[in-house]
């Protein structure tokens, strides 16, 4: 199957910095990439969609302007956690979908720690 | 509104018990289906799917499940479960009529006992 990257795979940082999440397609051109999160024991809640090239779609109650999402390119989004507090931490998961496929390739997941 | 609902929150088995593991959908019109299975520590694996044809779907690792479109449900199955099963299983719903985004149940915890 297809590959997703995701990097790094945890991360800790002080409160009220930025951390930032890349997530590669390897081995196809992602036209679509989801970002969710996940937190401890529970399922994975959609942040935000994006389209290659266009603004992302954030899911109601996550703030678009904490969660910065880029996704310049068919290979390439990155999700930039700003001035992120203690409850921010959680795990962070995104997936990927070429054109012509409904399937999701899954990267394998950044564990973000705010201390 | 649209959900994706899986019966048990935690299911304890011992080795070569059969598992049958619950999912319903609320959608409506055309939908995928999966299911995942998340490893501890692991990232999500795709265990199998469904998006037309035979309504029973085999997977890998001995998984198999069967949609049934009149009562909305996915469920997952398993002859016989290896302590190796241990872990999170989520069920996923694709829906053409709500922009084609993955929606995840909430997940069932099987333990296995050896």
């Amino acid at each position: 199957g297809a590959v997703v990257s995701q990097h790094p795979s945890w991360v800790i940082c002080k409160s009220g910095t930025s951390v930032k999440i890349e997530c590669r397609s390897l081995d196809f051109q992602a036209t679509t990439m989801f970002w969710y999160r996940q937190f401890p024991k529970q399922s994975l809640m959609l942040m935000a969609t994006s389209n290659e090239g266009s603004k992302a779609t954030y899911e109601q109650g996550v703030e678009k302007d904490k969660f910065l999402i880029n996704h310049a390119s068919l290979t390439l989004s990155t999700l930039t956690v700003t001035s992120a507090h203690p409850e921010d931490s959680s795990f962070y998961i995104c997936s990927a979908r070429d054109a012509g496929n409904t399937e999701a390739f899954f990267g394998q997941g950044t564990r973000l720690t705010v201390v | 509104a649209q959900s994706v609902s899986q019966h048990n929150h935690h299911v304890i088995l011992s080795e070569a018990a059969s598992l049958e593991l619950g999912c319903n959908y609320s959608y409506g019109g055309t939908v995928n289906l999966f299911w995942y299975v998340q490893y501890p520590g692991q990232h999500l694996q795709l265990l199998l799917k469904y998006f037309s044809g035979d309504p029973l779907v085999k997977g890998i690792k001995g998984f198999e499940a069967e949609f049934i479109k009149s009562k909305f449900s996915f469920n997952l199955r398993k002859p016989s479960v290896q302590w190796s099963d241990t872990a999170e299983y989520f069920c996923a719903v694709t829906a053409y009529n709500y922009g084609q985004n993955f929606v995840f149940g909430p997940g069932t915890r099987l333990s296995v006992l050896p």
